[in-house]
């Protein structure tokens, strides 16, 4: 089985300053790995996806990650926040085989300060 | 694409009684998928199917739940005598058969169970 997590549950960072965002996942078969982000009352958006290749993933908005396999890692970055990226972030993993669901952390909350 | 729409999107209801929920995925998808999600956590996966069959089920997925996929478009869950812990956000998602399991989530249904 699969399982993420997220180091943070909340990270406060002014405007324009750069962020990150970690996740660690666990799994003994190769994985796709997944960012989501969830606005207030709506549902979630795909960030960005890895799915083999390049281990850094660029995606909406002005945010990377970067595949660690080694570290089992698949942190989320963004070189300038704006007050608009404050949300709820969440990271995924599901196998790479198969027709299996996506585990999800618990998520990071973002606020960005002015 | 018109995404994945949900029905209703709130929900208050006593405990005891039946709710029913209905998702409409995007229309060229096989793939559809319910999850929960509760405060300050991330979803959680309850089932899905793949055209009108139903795959997999969670252990979350209580003798109280149900869903289906009628004809393989729109799907219903429906849960009965609901319970106080149920309240959450119900999530739907769609994907397509060899598309990296990749998913796009519905605005989520919440529910609240007074």
């Amino acid at each position: 089985a699969q399982s993420v997590t997220q180091l943070d549950s909340q990270v406060p960072v002014f405007e324009e300053a750069p962020v990150e965002l970690r996740c660690n996942y666990s799994s003994s078969v190769s994985v796709y790995l997944f960012w989501y982000v969830q606005y207030p009352n709506q549902g979630l958006q795909l960030l960005l996806k890895y799915l083999s290749g390049s281990t850094l993933v660029k995606g909406i908005n002005g945010f990377e990650a970067e595949f660690n396999k080694s570290q089992t890692s698949f942190h989320l970055r963004k070189p300038s926040v704006h007050i608009s990226d404050t949300a709820e972030y969440f990271c995924a993993v599901t196998r790479n085989s198969g027709n299996t669901p996506l585990v999800f952390g618990k998520g990071t909350r973002l606020s960005v300060i002015a | 694409d018109t995404g994945v729409s949900q029905d209703p999107r709130h929900k208050i209801t006593k405990r005891g009684q039946n709710v029913t929920f209905r998702c409409d995925p995007i229309s060229e998808h096989n793939r559809l998928y319910w999850y929960r999600q509760t405060l300050g956590q991330g979803p959680e996966f309850l089932t899905y199917f793949q055209n009108e069959a139903q795959l997999e089920k969670s252990r979350l997925l209580s003798d109280r739940f149900s869903a289906e996929r009628p004809k393989g478009s729109f799907s219903t869950l429906e849960i009965q005598r609901t319970e106080q812990g149920d309240s959450a956000m119900y999530l739907c998602a769609s994907g397509r058969v060899g598309a990296y399991n990749e998913q796009f989530f519905g605005p989520g249904t919440r529910l609240t169970v007074l």
